[in-house]
């Protein structure tokens, strides 16, 4: 399968918010609500942030959300703090027990 | 506390084998679905394979298929990703990753710290 496409880059000031895009096809992100998203900083191992579309582990704040809508998936960061500049990567379910990850997303606190 | 440990990562050249081994601790290891995910230096995240609770289905990347082998003793709660016929584009830092059930993963939840593999003459 294609990697689903994010942007490259968002950035925004503390305390602003920021929408991450994950577009995908009939066949991932369109076709299942099994859509994750996961933060990862430099050096470290990738952190579960929203599953099943609209999910938050317990752990992570309330201020990151996610949606979906048709074929594209959408993380919010709602009052953007410093520790939140990283890396953020989407991932669909897309048929027969397989998976995609989206192309990664830098996050810049300016 | 979940924690998964990877080791079995090095430097072996292209059309080598290699084994990666992932420690589990802190869970009911059996219950659940396990994944390997890969990312290339600087590169992006790619899902490279996937193994039942039970370990009787298996899962891959059309990237790896006929070359890499999931398996897992759950005697052991030790996760296993057989790697043979190794190309310079596999060179990655692996890493292991929870699934969400015995027969589902559907999201990645914890992740080892990774191991890398270098395939390079």
């Amino acid at each position: 399968q294609s990697a689903l496409t994010q942007p490259r880059s968002v950035s925004g000031s503390p305390g602003q918010s920021v929408t991450i895009s994950c577009t995908g096809t009939s066949s991932d992100v369109a076709g299942y609500n099994y859509v994750s998203w996961y933060q990862q900083h430099p050096g470290k191992a990738p952190k579960l942030m929203i599953y099943d579309v609209t999910e938050r582990p317990s752990g992570v704040p309330d201020r990151f959300s996610g949606s979906k809508s048709g074929n594209t998936a959408s993380l919010t960061i709602s009052g953007l703090q410093a520790e939140d500049e990283a890396d953020y990567y989407c991932c669909s379910y897309a048929g027969s027990y397989t998976y995609v990850f989206g192309t990664g997303t830098k996050v810049t606190v300016l | 506390e979940v924690q998964l440990l990877e080791s079995g990562g090095g430097l072996v050249q292209p059309g080598g084998s290699l084994r990666l081994s992932c420690a589990a601790s802190g869970f009911t290891f059996s219950t659940y679905a396990m994944t390997w995910v890969r990312q290339a230096p600087g590169k992006g995240l790619e899902w490279v394979s996937g193994i039942s609770g039970g370990g009787g289905n298996a899962y891959y990347a059309d990237s790896v298929k006929g070359r890499f082998s999931i398996s897992r003793d759950n005697s052991k709660n030790t996760l296993y990703l057989q790697m043979n016929s190794l190309r310079a584009e596999d060179t990655a830092v692996y890493y292991c990753a929870k699934g969400r059930g015995t027969l589902t993963i559907n999201w990645f939840d914890p992740w080892g710290q990774g191991t890398l593999v270098t395939v390079s003459s």
